[in-house]
C-alpha cells in the first residue's frame, strides 16, 4: 500500500486549524491507519491510530478521520508545539507497516 | 514507564556489518512485536523489519532482505537487527518501535507504533 499525504507543507497561523489529507492506493484494512508527530531532533510520536482514537496523552485538539482509502488529521487551534512534520502510517496489513512522506506544519 | 533503548550505531565502510541492539523496560517485552524503522538524514520514514513476540513471525522491507537479519531475546529483553553488505543507502537514524500488543493472552491488538526509542545512528561511508 502506497500512502500519498497532502499537502507537502502547511503554512498557517497559531490558533488556525490544521487539515492534512493521507490518501492509500487501496483499502486500509480495519482502518490501522496512524499519525505521528516528529519534531526536530526528536523520535516520532504516537498521536492517532485505528483512524480516529487518540494515543494516551494526546491533546483533544487532535482528531482523525476517515476509511477505506482517505484519512484526515484535523488540529484545532494551533498551538506553538504544534508545529512539525506529520506522518501518515498505516500498520497491519501483512504486518508490515508503510508511512507516507510527511506534511509540514510550519508557522506562516 | 516504557522505554526503547538503541545502541550499536556508528561509521562503517560499504560492504561492511553492524549490529543493532534494543533493550527494552518498562512493559512485557515478551508480548509485543518489535520494529526497527529508520530516517534518512532530512528525510522520511521507512520501516524496515518486524519480529512477533515469539519470533515465528518476521518481515523485512524489499530492499534489506538477504542483508539483514531481525532477532530477540526475551530472556534479555532486547531485539537485535545485524546489518550486513552495507551500503551508502543504508546511512540513516535507526528507530526501535514497539508494535502488536499481544498481552491480553488469546488476542493481540494493533495501535500502530506506540512507544519508540530515541534512535541509534548508522553513517555508510569510506
Amino acid at each position: 500500500i502506497v500512502l500519498t499525504q497532502s499537502p507537502g507543507t502547511l503554512s498557517l497561523s497559531p490558533g488556525e486549524r490544521a487539515t492534512l489529507s493521507c490518501r492509500a492506493s487501496q483499502s486500509v484494512s480495519s482502518n490501522y491507519l496512524a499519525w505521528y508527530q516528529q519534531k526536530p531532533g526528536q523520535a516520532p510520536r504516537l498521536l492517532i491510530y485505528g483512524a480516529s482514537s487518540r494515543a494516551t496523552g494526546i491533546p483533544d485538539r487532535f482528531s482523525g478521520s476517515g476509511s477505506g482509502t482517505d484519512f484526515t488529521l484535523t488540529i484545532n487551534r494551533l498551538e506553538p508545539e504544534d508545529f512539525a512534520v506529520y506522518y501518515c502510517q498505516q500498520y497491519g496489513t501483512s504486518r508490515t507497516w508503510t508511512f507516507g512522506q510527511g506534511t509540514k506544519v510550519e508557522i506562516k | 514507564e516504557v522505554q526503547l533503548v538503541e545502541s550499536g550505531g556508528g561509521l562503517v565502510k560499504p560492504g561492511g556489518s553492524l549490529r543493532l541492539s534494543c533493550t527494552a523496560s518498562g512493559f512485557a517485552f515478551s508480548s509485543y512485536s518489535i520494529n526497527w524503522v529508520r530516517q534518512a538524514p532530512g528525510k522520511g520514514l521507512e520501516w524496515v523489519s518486524s519480529i512477533s513476540t515469539i519470533s515465528n513471525y518476521i518481515y523485512y522491507v524489499d530492499s534489506v532482505k538477504g542483508r539483514f537479519t531481525i532477532s530477540r531475546d526475551n530472556a534479555r529483553n532486547s531485539v537485535y537487527l545485524q546489518m550486513d553488505s552495507l551500503g551508502a543507502e543504508d546511512t540513516a537514524v535507526y528507530y526501535c518501535v514497539r508494535g502488536r500488543d499481544c498481552s491480553a493472552g488469546s488476542s493481540c491488538s494493533e495501535r500502530g507504533g506506540d512507544h519508540w526509542g530515541q534512535g541509534t545512528l548508522v553513517t555508510v561511508s569510506s
